[in-house]
């Protein structure tokens, strides 16, 4: 079954205590990319992926990185994670000519204590 | 950054009832895409629009591109309570950015 797979799906975790998001596609799509997504702001994207190592910012990078050594995952990495971080994240992929047109994973809920 | 406004921000309707929802922009795209959220799930693409004027239906669901190219439009006819959830506009910044910008959302509740 095509799928975008992130893990964990929910996650508490303390001010300044390193953790990473993992994201892993099936559908050997160039393109990935992470959202955060808030109440009344809607999705707004951190980093995105146009292929195997090449990363770029989005609207949202600060306190985020994020690699791509491999086509099928993407990881997000909190270094130094903090309050205003808590979210719910979302992973997305898709092919390269049409990456308008993302596949979404089910979402990592993530508070910040 | 980049903004796409969504209208309304929320709406409570009757099973039965016809749904109309816009989002509009001060730049213009090239295209813009339509996406459901389920409650609890990730965001999925309903519609996709490529060319000024277009009206394209998926079932129930109708999305029309502005002839502006700064605007677009979903309708849902005739709702049932599986409509429930937040719909979403988005928009590619342009053709090889791979930046995608989305909507503030419209959160659809019905009531059987």
């Amino acid at each position: 079954e095509a799928q975008v797979t992130q893990n964990p799906r929910y996650l508490i975790t303390v001010t300044g205590k390193k953790l990473t998001v993992t994201c892993s596609q099936n559908m050997n799509h160039e393109y990935m990319s992470w959202y955060r997504q808030d109440p009344g702001l809607g999705l707004r994207q951190i980093y995105y992926s146009m292929n195997v190592e090449v990363t770029d910012k989005g609207d949202v990078p600060e306190g985020y990185k994020v690699s791509r050594k491999e086509k099928r995952n993407f990881p997000l990495i909190l270094e130094s994670p903090s309050p205003n971080q808590t979210s719910l994240y979302f992973c997305a992929s898709s092919s390269g000519t049409e990456w308008g047109i993302q596949y979404f994973g089910a979402g990592t809920r993530l508070s910040v204590l | 950054g980049q903004q796409l406004n969504q209208s309304p921000q929320s709406m409570f309707i009757q099973e039965g009832e016809d749904v109309s929802m816009n989002c509009t922009s001060s730049s213009i795209f090239n295209t813009w895409l339509w996406y459901k959220q389920d409650p609890g799930e990730g965001p999925v693409l309903l519609i996709a629009l490529y060319k000024a004027g277009e009206l394209t239906s998926n079932g129930r669901l109708t999305a029309q591109f502005g002839i502006t190219r700064k605007d677009s439009f979903l309708n849902i006819s005739a709702s049932i309570p599986s409509d429930v959830g937040i719909y979403f506009c988005a928009g590619p910044l342009s053709s090889n950015t791979g930046k995608l910008i989305f909507g503030q959302g419209t959160t659809l509740q019905v009531k059987p």
